[in-house]
């Protein structure tokens, strides 16, 4: 079973700032990683998939970066509507594990 | 415009039964990958199922006790549910499996989401 760590599982933030979450696998997973937001009461919104790639509609702050095991989501100035949990999600293997989430708060 | 829709949460009592449902529009059911998550309160999230038109998978934690299915006909997804347990207890969403193809390799991903269904397994 692939394992996905994330780090920090909570951070503290004011808006402008540049914010990076990390992810780690237990095993290369050759950038198959996903990054996902989710707001209290709603469902996850995919941000990134296959590492890198920004999916459509979503704001150009965010990017995805990483290779091998390690992997990391980058805000480059957050945001007022970006508090959230983000979630990286490895799709290597069809169990498509989800890290424990990391909460960026004010 | 795509769009899932849950139906068939509630209260049900150990070791009883539930079935889901995923009604889908903007898309066909039947030529994509589908799948289950869930959300344990205050939890993170946990991939339930995934069927493809090849195959089935389930967590471990599932097998035996919930099968996935899809009705061609009405383009919804299930998830029969038996054997509750109180861990069972979660949000079940249901969404579309998305793939992107690039130098040989596709990655997939999930999509779109519904809006989740509360199931709570108690006495």
């Amino acid at each position: 079973d692939i394992r996905m760590t994330q780090s920090p599982s909570s951070l503290s933030a004011s808006v402008g700032d540049r914010v990076t979450i990390t992810c780690r696998a237990s095993q290369i997973i050759s950038n198959f990683l996903n990054w996902y937001q989710q707001k209290p009461g709603k469902a996850p919104k995919l941000l990134i998939y296959a590492a890198t790639s920004l999916q459509s509609g979503v704001p150009s702050r965010f990017s995805g970066s990483g290779s091998g095991t390690d992997y990391t989501l980058t805000i480059s100035s957050l945001q007022p509507e970006d508090f959230a949990t983000y979630y990286c999600q490895q799709s290597y293997t069809t169990q498509y594990t989800f890290g424990q989430g990391t909460k960026v708060e004010i | 415009e795509v769009e899932l829709v849950e139906t068939g949460g509630g209260l049900v009592q150990p070791g009883g039964s539930l079935r889901l449902s995923c009604a889908a529009s903007g898309f066909t059911v039947s030529s994509n990958f589908m799948t289950w998550v869930r959300q344990a309160p205050g939890k993170g999230l946990e991939r339930v199922s995934v069927i493809y038109s090849g195959g089935i998978y389930y967590a471990d934690s599932v097998k035996g006790r919930f099968t996935i299915s899809r009705d061609n006909s009405k383009n919804t997804l299930y998830l029969q549910m038996n054997s509750l347990r109180a861990d069972d207890t979660a949000v079940y969403y249901c969404a579309r499996v998305g793939e992107s193809c690039s130098g040989g390799s596709c990655y997939s991903y999930f999509q779109h989401w519904g809006q989740g269904t509360l199931v709570t397994v108690s006495s």
